[in-house]
């Protein structure tokens, strides 16, 4: 079973302000994908990055998978209070006869106005 | 267009209850599966379906039973409920294989599960 590490678990900052979360595993992945979830709703996906070291941007958020395709970060530019939610990543990887999707454990962000 | 939808969204059960959670989206998806989601513990995959007609076990099956009779249904039985099956449990669908540039799950609202 693959493990992804998410780290931190939970971050409070003040609007404006910048921050990475990131994702991490002893195992490879064929991609990784970014889900965002709001209280009392299912998870949204964001993006899904492929390549050993890609970099893809949305508007303020970055993300960024690892050349080993091991771990991920997420960036976030000036924060803002409706970036708030749970921030879950996710590795999808070949095990028990069909492609499957692991999640971490979810950083919670909360940005203060 | 609902996209994926579940029901009920709230239940409380007493243990060694029964009852069947439902799913059904109108994408025309493939791949069908159900998680649970519990406080610092992330979203674990329960069952999946890659087709009408075929399910198979996730990670935590243990305790669930499901089946998809129609492409768009999906369904998750708890034949005699424990205490330990209080969760949250997600619905999700998508066109392609985890895995793929282009695939995309997209996720129900949930059900909120609590088992006395």
């Amino acid at each position: 079973t693959q493990l992804l590490e998410q780290s931190p678990q939970f971050l409070s900052i003040q609007e404006g302000e910048n921050l990475t979360v990131y994702c991490n595993s002893s195992s490879v992945f064929s991609s990784l994908q970014w889900y965002r979830q709001e209280p009392g709703e299912g998870p949204v996906l964001l993006v899904t990055v492929v390549t050993g070291g890609e970099v893809k941007k949305l508007k303020r958020l970055t993300f960024q998978f690892g050349d080993a395709r091991k771990d991920s970060s997420l960036h976030i530019t000036a924060a803002q209070p409706g970036d708030t939610g749970l921030y879950l990543c996710a590795g999808a990887a070949f095990g028990a006869g069909s492609y499957q999707l692991t999640f971490g454990k979810g950083t919670k962000l909360s940005v203060i106005p | 267009n609902a996209g994926v939808t579940q029901t009920p969204k709230f239940r409380v059960l007493k243990t060694g209850q029964s009852m069947t959670l439902l799913c059904a989206q109108d994408m025309n998806h493939e791949y069908m599966y159900w998680y649970r989601q519990d406080p610092g513990m992330g979203l674990r995959l329960i069952h999946y379906s890659v087709g009408e007609g075929t399910t198979a076990k996730g990670e935590v099956p243990d305790g669930y039973n499901v089946s998809r009779l129609k492409k768009q249904n999906f369904l998750l039985g708890l034949e005699s409920a424990a205490p330990s099956q209080t969760s949250v449990y997600f619905c999700a669908s998508s066109y392609s294989i985890p895995g793929r540039a282009t695939d995309t799950q997209y996720f129900g609202p949930g059900t909120r599960l609590t088992v006395l």
